[in-house]
């Protein structure tokens, strides 16, 4: 069980948009950046967005990360066919035992 | 291009070792924080363990006393050695670069996984 909370789930429908959030607590997202990760099947994962709300390199601006206190969200808009896969979010901890900890992960489905 | 080139892995009984090697393309391995993260069947992906860029090693406690992180600076490469291997260490094991610490920029280049199978 991590201390990093996503939906095991999110769906929508082509050119929608779907969020996905990752709670924590003060001690982990509250006092570190936040970084998300996208696993398409069968592949290994990707960099997605870092400190919190910066895209990296070649990611599409349909993509875009925001932070609020002890919580974090990844929205994308226009939903496509190819962003169906599953999102992790992440933050780099050393006071925690886990230097790296990792959200359950979110499945996004294109309806 | 950026590039991290996975070798090893394979099945193995429980109880017995096994070495994972990470090769780098265009950047020095001894000059970054380099992780290795898992993801068991069907499971989200857990980080194993790092090595700094001065040497330093962290470890998740599930492998603590098992694994050993390390690299060869002559061959730009990053190991996992795997000891006292068991059932639950079934997973693909990912090398990834780091720049959470220098940059805050994360895990920007990652390795194309191996699967490691403890069974008997």
């Amino acid at each position: 069980q991590s201390v990093l909370t996503q939906p095991p789930s999110a769906s929508a429908t082509p050119g929608q948009r779907v969020t996905i959030s990752c709670s924590g607590s003060g001690s982990d997202i509250g006092g570190n950046a936040v970084y998300w990760y996208q696993q398409l099947p069968g592949m290994a994962p990707k960099l997605l967005i870092y400190k919190n709300n910066n895209r990296a390199s070649r990611v599409p601006d349909r993509f875009s990360g925001s932070k609020s206190g002890t919580s974090a969200s990844l929205a994308i808009s226009g939903l496509r066919s190819e962003d169906e896969a599953d999102y992790y979010c992440a933050i780099w901890n050393d006071s925690l035992t886990g230097h790296v900890v990792f959200g359950g992960g979110t499945k996004v489905t294109v309806l | 291009e950026l590039q991290l080139v996975q070798s090893g892995g394979g099945l193995v009984q429980p109880g017995g070792s096994l070495r994972l090697s990470c090769e780098a393309s265009d950047f020095t391995v001894s000059n970054n924080y380099m992780n290795w993260v898992r993801q068991a069947p069907g499971k989200g992906l857990e980080w194993v363990s790092v090595i700094y860029a001065d040497g330093t090693t962290y470890y998740t406690d599930s492998v603590k006393g098992r694994f050993t992180i390390s690299r060869d600076n002559s061959k730009n490469t990053l190991y996992l050695q795997m000891n006292s291997l068991r059932v639950e260490d079934t997973a693909v094991y990912y090398c990834a670069r780091d720049r959470s610490l220098v940059d805050q920029y994360g895990m920007d280049v990652w390795g194309q996984g191996t699967t490691v199978t403890v069974s008997s």
